[in-house]
């Protein structure tokens, strides 16, 4: 099982500003893909990264992959109480169709 | 977008009982996925598939069982429950567009 680390694990902050969550690992990965999960709902996929340093971006959040292919972030610009949330990331090994996920970092966005 | 259904949403059984959960996708993927999240520890591969029988253990398989008699339809059951393993269920198969996955919407299992 290889191991992803997540940080901050908690993250408040006032509507329009930003943030940053981060995702690290030793481990090398394939592919790396960031979740969004609401109370009583199953994570919805973000976002994929494939190739080291790629840059990714949807509407005000940029996703971002390591050079290394073992870290990525999250960057949520001007943040809305919508984006209030888990983010979860996951790893895909390059032999492996199995994904090992972090333990999540959850986001409040006060309006 | 439904594709992938869990049954039941949420279930409380005693310790000792066996209990069932249904995953459901009308997608036709061969592979099949089942997780378990709990505060602090985020997903945890349980048990998945790759194709109709055929099933392996993830990282947390011990007190678990699966099985896939048919492609739609992937069964996990826990023979004896204890309190450990009270924690949600997710079934997830891979996404349609993108490398990732597609998760169900969980069952809340609470074992007393």
């Amino acid at each position: 099982t290889q191991l992803l680390e997540q940080s901050p694990q908690f993250l408040s902050i006032q509507e329009g500003e930003n943030l940053t969550v981060y995702c690290n690992s030793s481990s090398v990965f394939s592919s790396l893909q960031w979740y969004r999960q609401e109370p009583g709902e199953g994570p919805v996929l973000l976002v994929t990264v494939v190739t080291g340093g790629e840059v990714k971006k949807l509407k005000r959040l940029t996703f971002q992959f390591g050079d290394a292919r073992k870290d990525s972030s999250l960057h949520i610009t001007a943040a809305q109480p919508g984006d209030t949330g888990l983010y979860l990331c996951a790893g895909a090994a390059f032999d492996d169709y199995k994904l090992s996920f972090g333990a999540g970092t959850t986001v409040t966005v006060r309006a | 977008d439904a594709g992938i259904t869990q049954s039941p949403r949420h279930k409380v059984t005693e310790t000792g009982t066996p209990v069932t959960l249904r995953c459901h996708q009308t997608e036709n993927h061969r592979y099949m996925y089942w997780y378990r999240q709990d505060p602090g520890h985020g997903l945890r591969l349980i048990h998945y598939s790759y194709g109709v029988k055929d099933t392996d253990k993830g990282e947390v398989s011990d007190g678990y069982s699966v099985s896939r008699s048919k492609t739609e339809d992937f069964l996990l059951t826990l023979e004896s429950a204890t309190s450990s393993q009270t924690s949600v269920y997710f079934c997830a198969i891979p996404a349609p567009e993108d490398i990732g996955y597609t998760f169900g919407s969980g069952t809340r299992l609470t074992v007393v």
